[in-house]
């Protein structure tokens, strides 16, 4: 099956630094990545699409200035949250589609603990 | 807009219980309908997904199955075990859309 990876699977932070999660296709090549954010005990929000090679396309409520997607190869999404807030404490998950309209695989997630 | 609504929101039965699952939604225009289990702390596995031209699907002890008009679906799970123990997320996606729209998730609790 499709694998994707995210790195770190978790990530501590003090208030106003940056952090830079990935996510990577290892057996596959993804057109599309999307990243969802879930609150606990909630359920997945997309937060955003990148397609490789062009600006990522947010959703309504998100920040683009705030949360960097970066898709550079067919393999790789970057998600930067710069100048993080506890409010962005969160587990980001990343998912991965050879095209937007094939069957996304998922990542294990990323949490985030900004003090 | 599309809304996906599960319920219940938590369930914990007894080992060898059988259970359902529900999902529903607003929009009947959708392509497919996939449901996925999350453990604690960790990604989405990919259970069952059924297109909008299936009723069902079958995986082992799990039964998935999708009723357009009525904007239902329902997880089947057998002889339930402890380590089924996580969370169901159903999850549509639109006729016209790429995006998966997520219900909130049954957190399922089988005790030994």
């Amino acid at each position: 099956g499709a694998v994707v990876s995210q790195h770190p699977s978790w990530v501590i932070c003090k208030s106003g630094t940056s952090v830079k999660i990935e996510c990577r296709s290892l057996d596959f090549q993804a057109t599309t990545m999307f990243w969802y954010r879930q609150f606990p005990k909630q359920s997945l929000m997309l937060m955003a699409t990148s397609n490789e090679g062009s600006k990522a396309t947010y959703e309504q409520g998100v920040e683009k200035d705030k949360f960097l997607i970066n898709h550079a190869s067919l393999t790789l999404s970057t998600l930067t949250v710069t100048s993080a807030h506890p409010e962005d404490s969160s587990f980001y998950i990343c998912s991965a589609a050879r095209d937007e309209q094939e069957t996304q695989y998922f990542g294990p997630g990323t949490r985030l603990l900004v003090l | 807009k599309q809304e996906v609504t599960q319920i219940p929101a938590a369930l914990s039965v007894p080992e060898g219980e059988n259970l359902v699952l529900n999902c529903s939604f607003t929009d009947s225009a959708i392509y497919n309908l996939q449901w996925f289990r999350q453990d604690p702390g960790k990604g989405l596995t990919s259970l069952l997904l059924i297109q909008s031209s299936q009723r069902e699907q079958t995986s082992g002890r799990l039964n998935a199955s999708l009723d357009k008009s009525s904007g239902r679906s329902t997880l089947y799970i057998a002889a339930s075990q402890p380590g089924d123990s996580a969370t169901y997320l159903c999850a549509v996606r639109a006729d016209s859309s790429y995006k998966l729209i997520f219900g909130s998730g049954t957190r399922l609790l089988v005790r030994p």
